[in-house]
């Protein structure tokens, strides 16, 4: 079946625009994560959302980053005032539950969307 | 800072040989460790996994070993295929607080010469 995918796959801005990156999981998985994997780097935590909740946003690095998954499917994370220290691949991860990771809870990953901030 | 840490950018092993990848963590509360493989323009693919309460873990020619008082774990390919060419990250994962995440390391290249 069709895996996790991520629109767009490259995104340039200007420093100071607004983005907005989409992921679409997997039919029937009820978590959704985000990660950030800036270069040289292994992907950070950003959120997880399990249903249309965000359950844990620890990992947003400031109130510049947003993310919504109004109907328990399709998330975007929208980044505000974006700035170049932004600029990394974003990834999307969907699993069937939420709870921890485990070999019955395997977390399956996007290709990502490469930002680029100018 | 780097709660899981993989200490070599890159190792290049000849075909036929075993690769062996490295990584050690700082966090006692990680309970859960996994193995993901990356290509080029693809997200992370997961290749194995080990719970805390077993040392070790086999799946065909992947191998990963676990040692808990070390806070170390390896990854072990045999034989290695030119196919296994990628970027191995290693991950980790909390009980309790944060068990939903992963937190990775810096990654390693693999790179395996025909």
């Amino acid at each position: 079946g069709a895996g996790v995918s991520q629109t767009p796959s490259n995104k340039v801005t200007e420093k100071g625009k607004y983005v907005e990156l989409r992921c679409d999981p997997i039919s029937g998985h009820t978590a959704l994560y985000w990660y950030r994997q800036s270069l040289g780097q292994g992907p950070e935590f950003l959120i997880y959302f399990q249903g249309t909740g965000a359950a844990d946003d620890s990992g947003l690095p400031n109130d510049r980053f947003f993310a919504v998954r109004p109907e328990g499917s399709v998330s975007t994370l929208k980044i505000q005032r974006t700035e170049r220290g932004d600029s990394a691949v974003y990834l999307c991860a969907s699993s069937l539950n939420g709870g921890p990771a485990s070999s019955y809870n395997e977390q399956f990953f996007g290709p990502g969307t490469r930002l680029t901030v100018l | 800072d780097q709660q899981v840490k993989q200490n070599s950018p890159s190792l290049s092993v000849q075909e036929g040989r075993i690769s062996i990848l490295n990584c050690d963590y700082t966090n006692s509360m990680f309970d859960y460790f996994l193995w993901y493989k990356k290509y080029p323009a693809e997200g992370p693919t997961f290749l194995i996994s080990i719970s805390s309460i077993k040392d070790k873990n086999e799946d065909g020619r992947f191998t990963v070993f676990l040692n808990k008082s070390a806070k170390h774990l390896s990854l072990h390919i045999v034989p290695s295929q030119p196919g296994d060419s990628a970027v191995y990250f290693c991950a980790a994962s909390p009980s309790g607080t944060g068990a939903n995440n992963l937190f990775f390391g810096t990654g390693t290249r693999l790179t395996v010469i025909p």
